[in-house]
């Protein structure tokens, strides 16, 4: 099983609102990731979370807040967020190889 | 730091023709080489991967084949089908897959007509 589970798929929201992504993976990897897609490009590593603490931030802005609550979940939370951090927001697991999850598809209006 | 460049940026075969896509990296010590493949409205699937101790690997209809010297490495998909249709990034790393930390390519939009 090389699956890692996000939810929820879509999420609209306006400049004003907090909201959430989360995360799920039981392959027992111990390195999770948080990354950023925009249409026609490359993933974009936004955070990395090794043995359940942040070893990464690739200077994201502070708006967007990771959690890693336990080896299995890593949360994305979001508020005061900007039209254009409107993307793909992917998240994936790695051991010997990095896999991804299916994304959440931000709209931020 | 490393740079992975990607050629063509779109590929257009018809069925049943081969296709390659093609990346070189700028870091000789860049030592794992994954390409993935990414439909519409997906996360980027792992499809093959290579490491810098092997020249070739191949997976049913797909083959990656890397030269170290040239710092170059290609993806070649055989009797290609429409489901083969997407985008592929290739991507290299001085760490393994274990640190994600991958530098990807500019991705290839693949098109297979039937």
């Amino acid at each position: 099983d090389t699956e890692v589970t996000q939810t929820p798929k879509h999420l609209v929201m306006g400049m004003t609102n907090k909201k959430s992504l989360k995360c799920e993976q039981h392959m027992g990897h111990r390195a999770m990731y948080w990354y950023k897609q925009k249409a026609k490009k490359p993933p974009e590593l936004m955070f990395v979370y090794s043995y359940e603490k942040l070893s990464i931030n690739e200077s994201v802005p502070s708006r967007f807040s990771p959690e890693c609550p336990n080896s299995s979940l890593l949360n994305l939370h979001l508020h005061a967020l900007q039209p254009e951090d409107s993307a793909l927001y992917l998240c994936a697991s790695s051991q010997e190889k990095l896999f991804f999850g299916s994304g959440t598809q931000l709209s931020v209006l | 730091g490393e740079n992975v460049e990607q050629h063509p940026s779109t590929l257009s075969v018809q069925e049943g023709d081969s296709a390659v896509i093609k990346c070189t990296y700028s870091d000789s010590a860049s030592n794992y080489f994954p390409w993935y493949k990414q439909e519409l409205g997906k996360g980027p699937q792992l499809i093959i991967d290579i490491r810098s101790n092997v020249g070739e690997k191949k997976d049913q209809r797909i083959a990656v084949t890397l030269n170290k010297t040239a710092k170059h490495f290609s993806l070649h998909i055989t009797e290609t089908q429409p489901e083969d249709s997407a985008v592929y990034f290739c991507a290299a790393s001085p760490y393994g897959g274990s640190q994600g930390n991958l530098i990807f390519g500019k991705g290839t939009k693949l098109s297979v007509k039937p």
